[in-house]
């Protein structure tokens, strides 16, 4: 059961533009969402998270949206830099124990073109 | 600030030898510590946990195993390998209780091949 969906394996978006990463979720108890970066054969970098207690957070390029009553998030990247050119990786957690425990989504490959 | 380290950065094995990876942590104490694997073409799979010495919680049924003999130190073991163990292994850690809590921090991951 994937409890965690990145529909889109791939994105190609041009140098400059904006990028948006879909990400949606089944379990109703997580709360607490977070953006990994992944280039090949490295371990992945965390970007940008969100408590489920806000709609938005933004640090500078990178603004990640969530929707609850959707079950969806969202990351956009403004402007689009070659650099950013990764696998993109969604995750969530539900607060319990001491443990967080993050699920992931299988990634979306972005590519930003010259 | 806090690093962490994976050693081997790749690592061939046949089927049937044994397996020990190690990953270690700098800059924290009684960080909580993670074992995921990604298989080709998938997303990263949670594998072990653990929030402190000798505690390790398993995620999934699998040919593998867990120890935390020191604080910072998780190491990954399997005294069989099978084919299906081939995959890019990654340690993580998170912060015991913090505003980094749900936020992990991951290694440079090792590379498994198992022919």
């Amino acid at each position: 059961d994937q409890q965690v969906k990145q529909n889109s394996p791939s994105l190609s978006v041009q140098e400059g533009r904006i990028s948006i990463l879909n990400c949606d979720y089944t379990n109703s108890m997580f709360d607490y969402f977070l953006w990994y970066k992944k280039y090949p054969a490295e371990g992945p970098t965390f970007l940008i998270s969100i408590s489920s207690i806000k709609d938005k957070n933004e640090d500078g390029r990178f603004t990640v949206f969530l929707n609850k009553s959707a079950k969806h998030l969202s990351l956009h990247i403004v402007p689009s830099q070659p650099g950013d050119s990764a696998v993109y990786f969604c995750a969530a957690s539900a607060t319990t124990g001491t443990a967080s425990k993050l699920t992931f989504g299988t990634g979306t490959r972005l590519q930003v073109t010259l | 600030s806090q690093t962490i380290h994976q050693w081997p950065a790749t690592l061939v094995q046949p089927v049937g030898s044994p397996l020990s990876l190690e990953c270690t942590v700098e800059g924290t104490s009684n960080p909580n510590l993670y074992w995921y694997r990604q298989a080709a073409g998938r997303g990263l799979q949670l594998l072990f946990y653990s929030i402190g010495i000798g505690q390790i919680s398993s995620e999934v049924p699998q040919n593998l195993s867990a120890s935390r003999p020191q604080d910072r130190q998780f190491i990954l073991s399997s005294k069989k390998l099978l084919l299906s163990d081939s995959g890019f292994y990654l340690c993580a850690w998170s912060a015991l209780t913090s505003v980094l809590y749900n936020e992990q921090f991951f290694g440079p991951g090792t590379r498994l091949t198992v022919l």
